[in-house]
C-alpha cells in the first residue's frame, strides 16, 4: 500500500507565474489536508478537500490560491502569480475518515525567485 | 476557533534522561490528540495519539497523558537515544474538524 503521494518534491518558480503541486492520497482515503510549513515553523493548515468539495478553506489565502480534489485524479494545490512569500514546503495528508489520523507525503518544496 | 500552545520550543536532554514536551489547547469539544516527529527534511510522521476518552496511552519507550479538565496534554519520551532528535509537534482536533498544531519542540539528545 503506497503512501501519499506528492509531486513535484521541489519546484522553482519565478515572481509571477504559476505554481501546481499535486497529491494523491493513500489508497482507500477520501479525505486530503494541504499544510504550509515555512523554514523552522510549524505546521499551518490550509484548506480540507473530500472527492469534488471544499470542506474547509478557512486556512487559505483570499487571493491567489485555490486547491481541487476531483472525482478522478490527484489533489491539486494551485498558487497564481507566486510570490517570494509563497516560497516554503508545502505538505499534504490524507486521511480515511473525518476524524482519522492524517498521514502526510512527503512535501513539494517551493523556491521562488 | 481551536489554538494549540506548546512548550518548550527546544529541549535539549542527555542520552537516556526522559524528555516531556507539554501542550494546551482552547477549545473543550477537541477530542483527538496526535503527536508528529520530524526529522530535518522529512515528513511529520504520527508517533502516537491519544483520544478524550482515555487519560494516558503508551507505546514502548513513548506515552501521551491528557487532562481533559486543564486542557493539558504531554509526551514523554524515556530513555532518550539519539535517534529521538527531531522536531516534535502535538496537535488537536474535534469531531468533523480540520487538525490544529502546536508550533514545535526541537529535541536534541546530547551525548
Amino acid at each position: 500500500n503506497a503512501g501519499v503521494m506528492q509531486n513535484p518534491r521541489h519546484l522553482v518558480r519565478r515572481r509571477g507565474q504559476e505554481a501546481r503541486l499535486r497529491c494523491s492520497p493513500m489508497k482507500g482515503h477520501s479525505h486530503v489536508y494541504w499544510y504550509r510549513q515555512l523554514p523552522e515553523e510549524g505546521l499551518k493548515f490550509m484548506v480540507y478537500l473530500q472527492k469534488e468539495n471544499i470542506i474547509d478553506e478557512s486556512g487559505m489565502p483570499k487571493e491567489r490560491f485555490s486547491a481541487e480534489f476531483p472525482k478522478e485524479g490527484p489533489s491539486i494545490l494551485r498558487i497564481q502569480q507566486v510570490v517570494r512569500g509563497d516560497s516554503a514546503a508545502y505538505f499534504c495528508a490524507s486521511s480515511p475518515g473525518r476524524t482519522g489520523e492524517q498521514y502526510f507525503g512527503p512535501g513539494t518544496r517551493l523556491t521562488v525567485t | 476557533g481551536e489554538n494549540v500552545e506548546q512548550h518548550p520550543s527546544t529541549l535539549s536532554v542527555q542520552e537516556g534522561d526522559s524528555a516531556v514536551i507539554k501542550c494546551t489547547y482552547s477549545d473543550s469539544a477537541s477530542n483527538y490528540f496526535p503527536w508528529y516527529k520530524q526529522e530535518l527534511g522529512k515528513r511529520p510522521q504520527l508517533i502516537i495519539d491519544i483520544r478524550s476518552n482515555v487519560g494516558e496511552k503508551k507505546d514502548q519507550r513513548i506515552a501521551v497523558t491528557l487532562n481533559k479538565t486543564a486542557k493539558h496534554f504531554s509526551l514523554h519520551i524515556t530513555e532518550t537515544q539519539p535517534e529521538d532528535s527531531a522536531v516534535y509537534f502535538c496537535a488537536a482536533s474535534k469531531r468533523d474538524d480540520k487538525i490544529i498544531f502546536g508550533k514545535g519542540t526541537r529535541l536534541h539528545i546530547l551525548p
